[in-house]
């Protein structure tokens, strides 16, 4: 079983609409939960990061964990064509913290 | 601040060569990563760095692969002799130390292709 489990999609949506990307994870006892976005011929680059179980907002983005289920997600609001990219789930390790990415979920925001 | 930088962006060489990726951290940076992404995965560590030492090159195919990180800045990867499976991208990262809460800024990558 993967560490971190994420649907690669592809995901096309209009613009303006809400994205919901997700990932699952299988270690209980992971506590720092990041999102990367990746453009086209681009590396990641963190998006937003967070420690707990929750909402945390940052302008249009919103992650969310709920450790209970080992279920994160990001949301996007009123997404914009720039919103186009692949978004990847990373959790560090408890005891190395090494980065443990989803396969990544490729978003079209069409104009 | 300048990011990391990565060269060359694109090679293509054909199974048995050998090639070379080079990775120039951001400055003060101690720690450097090296992953591989294959097409439609998540980028998967290859070897990590704490200034010119290895602290975790469990993941890399030391039969073919290697890396150094001479006076802890600049970092070569080299592939010896390539597979057709090799082919990816090549990330390199770097942040200030390896604790979960400095961030891993990461270059544009090398794209490689073995035909």
């Amino acid at each position: 079983q993967k560490e971190v489990e994420q649907d690669p999609g592809p995901l096309s949506v209009p613009e303006g609409a809400i994205v919901s990307l997700n990932c699952t994870y299988s270690n209980s006892a992971f506590q720092y939960f990041m999102w990367y976005r990746q453009y086209s011929r681009k590396g990641p680059e963190l998006l937003m990061y967070t420690y707990s179980s929750g909402n945390k907002e940052d302008g249009r983005f919103t992650a969310q964990v709920d450790k209970s289920s080992k279920y994160i997600s990001l949301f996007i609001r009123d997404s914009q064509p720039s919103d186009s990219a692949t978004y990847l789930c990373a959790i560090p390790r408890s005891n190395d913290y090494k980065l443990s990415f989803g396969a990544g979920t490729t978003v079209t925001v069409r104009a | 601040e300048a990011g990391v930088a990565q060269s060359p962006r694109y090679k293509i060489i054909e199974k048995r060569q050998s090639v070379a990726f080079w990775c120039n951290p951001i400055s003060g940076h101690a720690t450097l990563y090296w992953y591989q992404q294959i097409l439609g995965q998540g980028p998967k560590l290859l070897i990590q760095f704490q200034n010119n030492g290895v602290v975790d090159d469990s993941q890399l195919p030391k039969d073919r692969f290697s890396a150094e990180r001479l006076k802890g800045v600049d970092s070569t990867l080299k592939i010896q002799p390539a597979k057709l499976e090799d082919s990816a991208v090549y990330l390199c990262a770097s942040s200030r130390s390896p604790q979960r809460e400095d961030t891993q800024y990461f270059g544009p990558g090398t794209r490689l292709t073995v035909l």
